[in-house]
């Protein structure tokens, strides 16, 4: 069975500060993994995908397949970052996201 | 950028009734899906749609729930009799028919079964 396991429910770090969200996964084939973000008041939006290897507003994702995980990192949090984040999977059928629970990040000045 | 439209935002209804979530998709999108998400748990997927039928459903999508994209632009959600648990926030989202592999969602209905 697939799951994505968030453990951290907040993160609460200072701006400027480096930021870490974890996320591991189960899944016996080779998954697709996303990360959504929602920031207040707005709807849920694409960040990352690990295939793109990309960075966007200076976070970054690596799929790390040995010890199933997919981290999103940034090395100085903005107050602009402080969002709802979330891990998803995608198996064998596309469209068919399985999220995380969720990890709310809060920037304070 | 275009975006997927949701109506209503909030939805108050009566154990019982039937209720109707529309969405819709942005125009050049063939992939279209509902998730939903009771408060305090997380985003759960309720099935894809795709050339007029549903290509996958989950095992929350029962026989209360279906789905129809009654014309060119809407798609549906519709609940026959809903239960106090239907009570959630529910997202429709949609996707290009080809490259890039990246779900739009909706601002979401807040449905509330009284």
């Amino acid at each position: 069975a697939q799951r994505v396991t968030q453990p951290e429910k907040l993160l609460s770090v200072f701006k400027g500060a480096p930021v870490e969200l974890k996320c591991n996964y189960s899944y016996s084939g080779s998954p697709e993994l996303f990360w959504y973000v929602q920031y207040s008041r707005q709807r849920l939006q694409l960040l990352l995908r690990h295939i793109s290897r990309e960075s966007i507003k200076g976070f970054t994702a690596d799929l790390n397949k040995g010890e199933t995980s997919f981290h999103l990192k940034k090395p100085f949090a903005q107050e602009e970052d402080s969002a709802m984040y979330y891990c998803a999977l995608s198996g064998l059928s596309w469209g068919k996201l399985q999220f995380g629970a969720g990890t709310q990040v809060v920037v304070t000045p | 950028e275009p975006e997927v439209t949701q109506t209503p935002s909030h939805q108050v209804t009566q154990m019982g009734q039937e209720v109707i979530l529309r969405c819709v998709p942005i125009s050049n999108h063939l992939y279209f899906y509902w998730y939903r998400q009771i408060l305090g748990q997380k985003v759960e997927f309720l099935v894809s749609f795709y050339n007029n039928e549903i290509s996958e459903k989950s095992e929350i999508f029962d026989d209360q729930f279906s789905v129809e994209r009654p014309d060119g632009s809407n798609f549906t959600l519709k609940i026959r009799s809903t239960k106090l648990e239907d009570s959630a926030m529910y997202f429709c989202a949609s996707s290009e028919p080809t490259g890039e592999k990246k779900l739009f969602f909706g601002s979401g209905t807040q449905l509330s079964v009284l």
